[in-house]
């Protein structure tokens, strides 16, 4: 079973500044990995799915990179609303989600 | 416009049963794979089971021989019947649609198992 660890566990930054989130997985998922954003006290929201496309609607301020088994979420000139938790996630025999990175305002 | 809506969700003694709900509008839940994913509180998402659109069904190992996943097309509507739940079945259960990616996502209902 492919294990997803996401780094790091939180993230601490500014409005304006660029968040960049990590993601590996145990072994290569090729390029099917997803990004999700999470609120407090609401459902996930799917941001980027096969690596690097955005869902339509989605800002162009987060972009997703990588293959294999290394992927980034990189979210330029942070808003006040982009403060959440983003889960990585990826779809081999089950779905299979990272343990998630908290961005917090600093 | 698509909507989940979960229910069913409430307060249960270890060792009984719920049936969790989630009405679908706006495509068939026949159509999509449909899968049921729950958070416990204060941590992360964790998948526990999905339909396919051909009617197979898989769990993850915490809930198998436990939990069953249905659905029904008449009423356009998924399922999930929970059995023999322990404290380890409090979270959030939220039901979710999508292919590898999970596009669409219901409110979520609150499962609490506590005596």
């Amino acid at each position: 079973e492919i294990v997803l660890t996401q780094s790091p566990a939180t993230l601490s930054l500014s409005p304006g500044d660029t968040a960049t989130l990590s993601c590996r997985a145990s072994q290569s998922v090729s390029g099917s990995l997803a990004w999700y954003q999470q609120k407090p006290g609401q459902a996930p929201r799917l941001l980027i799915y096969d690596a690097s496309k955005r869902v339509t609607g989605i800002p162009a301020r987060f972009s997703g990179s990588g293959s294999g088994t290394d992927f980034t979420l990189t979210i330029s000139n942070l808003e006040p609303e982009d403060f959440a938790v983003y889960y990585c996630q990826h779809r081999g025999n089950s779905w299979t989600f990272g343990q998630g990175t908290k961005v917090e305002i600093k | 416009e698509v909507q989940l809506v979960e229910s069913g969700g409430g307060l249960v003694e270890p060792g009984g049963s719920l049936r969790l709900s989630c009405a679908v509008s706006g495509f068939t839940v026949s159509t999509r794979y449909m899968t049921w994913v729950r958070q416990a509180p204060g941590k992360g998402l964790e998948w526990v089971s999905v339909i396919y659109s051909s009617g197979s069904t898989y769990y993850a190992d915490s809930v198998k021989g436990r939990f069953t996943i249905s659905r029904d097309s008449s009423k356009n509507t998924l399922y999930l019947q929970m059995n023999s739940q322990t404290t380890e079945d409090t979270a959030v259960y939220y039901c979710a649609s999508g292919g590898a990616a999970l596009d669409f996502w219901g409110q979520g209902t609150l499962v609490t198992v506590s005596s």
